[in-house]
């Protein structure tokens, strides 16, 4: 069965350093992967997504993230943190088992220090 | 193009009362979802619909959750009766056919069981 795992639940960093949010994932499949942001009191947004092709991937505010399919990781990264990129953050692996399903991880909340 | 609607935004109920969440999906979206955001907890699927049949139902409640999504568009999740634990957010979500679509989301309902 597919799962994800987010190292870290807490990230602190200071404005203007390097973000990295960690993730794992399990599947018996070539999967589908996504991260997604959420702010307070908000629905989950998109911020991008491997699907096939080339393995680092860009995405908005800065965002990308590498599939590293030996590792099964697919970590997302910043070079420069901005206080507005203070949100939780959710990998999500989306995978085919008798239907297309998303399961996400737990998040990791992002604090950003000015 | 209009994104997931949900309503209630927020809802208040005392435990062992019944309450109903409401989602339009984005127009042509076939899959529907169901996820329930516990505090500091990732989004976890309760139910995956594929046009108005059910693909995913088993980490749904049925003894107190059910869910229908009629003609294959909105949506409605109830909960009959409702603890204590069933305090989270509600989310809706809707993908496109093919395995690289990701799902876009609502803005959740809020739901306090008192």
């Amino acid at each position: 069965a597919q799962s994800v795992t987010q190292l870290g639940s807490h990230v602190s960093v200071s404005e203007g350093a390097l973000v990295l949010l960690r993730c794992n994932y399990s599947s018996s499949v070539p999967p589908y992967l996504f991260w997604y942001v959420q702010y307070p009191n908000q629905g989950l947004q998109l911020l991008l997504k491997y699907t096939t092709g080339a393995t680092l991937v860009k995405g908005i505010n800065g965002f990308e993230a590498e599939f590293k399919k030996s590792e099964t990781s697919f970590h997302l990264t910043k070079p420069s943190a901005h206080m507005s990129d203070a949100a939780e953050y959710f990998c999500a692996v989306r995978t085919y088992t008798g239907g297309f399903k998303t399961i996400f991880g737990a998040g990791t909340r992002l604090f950003v220090k000015a | 193009e209009a994104g997931v609607a949900q309503s209630p935004r927020y809802k208040i109920i005392e435990k062992r009362q019944s309450v109903a969440f409401w989602c339009n999906p984005i127009s042509g979206h076939a899959t529907l979802y169901w996820y329930q955001q516990i505090l500091g907890q990732g989004p976890k699927l309760l139910i995956q619909f594929q046009n108005n049949g059910v693909v995913d139902d088993s980490q749904l409640p049925k003894d107190r959750f059910s869910a229908e999504r009629l003609k294959g568009v909105d949506s409605t999740l109830k909960i009959q009766p409702a603890k204590l634990e069933d305090s989270a957010v509600y989310l809706c979500a809707s993908s496109g056919p093919q395995g690289g679509t990701e799902a876009f989301f609502g803005q959740g309902t809020r739901l306090t069981v008192v």
